[in-house]
């Protein structure tokens, strides 16, 4: 899998948006670009994937640069249960391993 | 309501005394996972199974075992603990043809 590079912390004020980039210049053509985040030491949730066009749910956008490269992942609207750590991850849906590999994440921290 | 059930939330047990954390999910998932969380280490892997009966290697299944008789119940076994298997445990499930991980809520375990 792809190895993704994150900055380590980044802080948004409430009620504007989030939005936090990813790093995966060695992707594959056949890898995912997936977001999940971790609310202090829950199970982490996954948030959106994407291949290479951009993406939308009820959570957030992901928007995936044209040559691949880096994305970003929008939270619209960030509130203060948004404060998590967010991990960015690339990966082949059904690589034999079946493993995610979570790196060191973003920390956002969402202000009042 | 859909979910990932672990059990127990916190353990704390003394070396050597064997335990089992449970896993069930009620969403008819193919695909399970054990992970554990450590400070500076992140999430890794330590067994997965890709349906009843098919079990395989994560990145570090020293000191585990699992099995995988029903399709909803995938636990994780300890033989013999040991302090070095103190951790956050995380059980996941995903459907085969699925993309997100549903993760459970945790279960902190402490072994003296």
């Amino acid at each position: 899998d792809a190895k993704t590079t994150q900055p380590p912390s980044m802080d948004c004020a409430e009620g504007r948006a989030a939005n936090l980039p990813c790093n995966h210049s060695t992707i594959s053509g056949n890898e995912y670009v997936y977001w999940y985040r971790q609310i202090h030491s829950q199970g982490p949730q996954y948030i959106i994937h994407g291949l290479k066009n951009n993406e939308t749910n009820e959570m957030a956008s992901l928007i995936i640069t044209e040559d691949r490269k880096s994305s970003t992942l929008i939270l619209p609207h960030a509130t203060l249960r948004d404060t998590a750590v967010y991990y960015c991850i690339v990966r082949v849906v059904w690589n034999a391993g079946n493993m995610l590999t979570f790196g060191g994440g973003t920390r956002l921290m969402v202000k009042p | 309501e859909a979910q990932v059930t672990q059990n127990p939330r916190y353990l704390i047990t003394v070396t050597g005394k064997k335990l089992t954390v449970t896993c069930s999910q009620n969403m008819n998932h193919e695909y399970m996972s054990w992970y554990r969380q450590d400070p500076g280490l992140g999430l890794r892997q330590i067994y997965y199974s890709m349906n009843v009966e098919v079990t395989d290697k994560g990145d570090v299944p020293e000191g585990y075992k699992v099995s995988r008789k029903e399709k909803r119940n995938f636990p994780l076994i300890l033989e013999s603990p040991s302090p070095n298997q103190t951790s956050l445990y995380f059980c996941a499930s995903r459907p085969q043809g699925g993309y997100g991980y549903t993760f459970g809520s945790g279960t902190r375990l402490t072994v003296v």
